[in-house]
């Protein structure tokens, strides 16, 4: 297993555009997130699936947002009509289903896909 | 008040000193919690979790846990230039979701 992987890598697009993005977890990882994370800051929770069920979702991600998890394996995150705010680093991670109690939630990061909106 | 805090730095220590990173978190019933480490221009790869009160133990990396406090924090021993990044608290509900949520990271320079 080669780990998580990310494409594009990276995306320069005008405002206005539509972006997608994708994700291929490690096999067998049941839960997947999005995160995005810009200069200086930590990741940025977005949302996260396990399987194929989108479990939870941020209040900071507009409706321009949206996220798929088809059959449980790769995931896509489409931005419509891309901002210059939404420049940033789009990092997936996933996670390996939990022992007894749900408690254990190690996540293991893509390398990410860098936006650029001009 | 942000669910989880750190502080910013820059943190600098000689090489071969102790470096002490601290993390507080906010939600109580948070049960899970993690340090990453992330290189410039690289995403973030774990080096430590702990899930119950007290220390944990892995090579030069120390995890210790206080749920009363609300307090994490990650001691790097005998620390190398190679130490020298940012490292990221993060924190799991674990109960009712498994909503991650970040701090900003403290930035770490270990002087040669």
């Amino acid at each position: 297993d080669t780990g998580v992987s990310q494409n594009p890598r990276h995306k320069i697009t005008k405002r206005g555009q539509n972006v997608t993005f994708r994700c291929d977890p490690i096999s067998e990882h049941n839960r997947l997130y999005w995160y995005r994370q810009t200069l200086g800051q930590g990741p940025e929770f977005l949302t996260y699936f396990q399987n194929e069920a989108q479990l939870e979702k941020s209040r900071l991600l507009s409706d321009r947002f949206s996220a798929e998890r088809p059959k449980g394996s790769f995931s896509t995150l489409e931005i419509q009509r891309t901002e210059q705010g939404d420049s940033a680093m789009y990092l997936c991670a996933s996670s390996p289903r939990g022992t007894s109690g749900g408690s254990y939630n190690e996540q293991f990061f893509g390398p990410g896909t860098r936006l650029t909106v001009l | 008040q942000k669910e989880v805090e750190q502080n910013s730095g820059p943190l600098s220590v000689p090489e071969g000193a102790i470096a002490s990173l601290n993390c507080t978190y906010s939600d109580r019933v948070s049960q899970s919690f993690f340090w990453y480490r992330q290189y410039s221009g690289k995403s973030p790869e774990l080096i430590m979790s702990i899930y119950s009160n007290g220390d944990k133990e892995d090579g030069r990396f120390t995890a210790q846990l206080n749920k009363a406090s609300q307090y994490v924090s990650l001691l790097i021993r005998d620390s190398q230039p190679s130490d020298s990044a940012t490292y990221l608290c993060a924190v799991t509900r674990g109960t009712g979701g498994f909503k991650t949520i970040f701090g900003a990271g403290t930035r770490l320079f270990v002087k040669a």
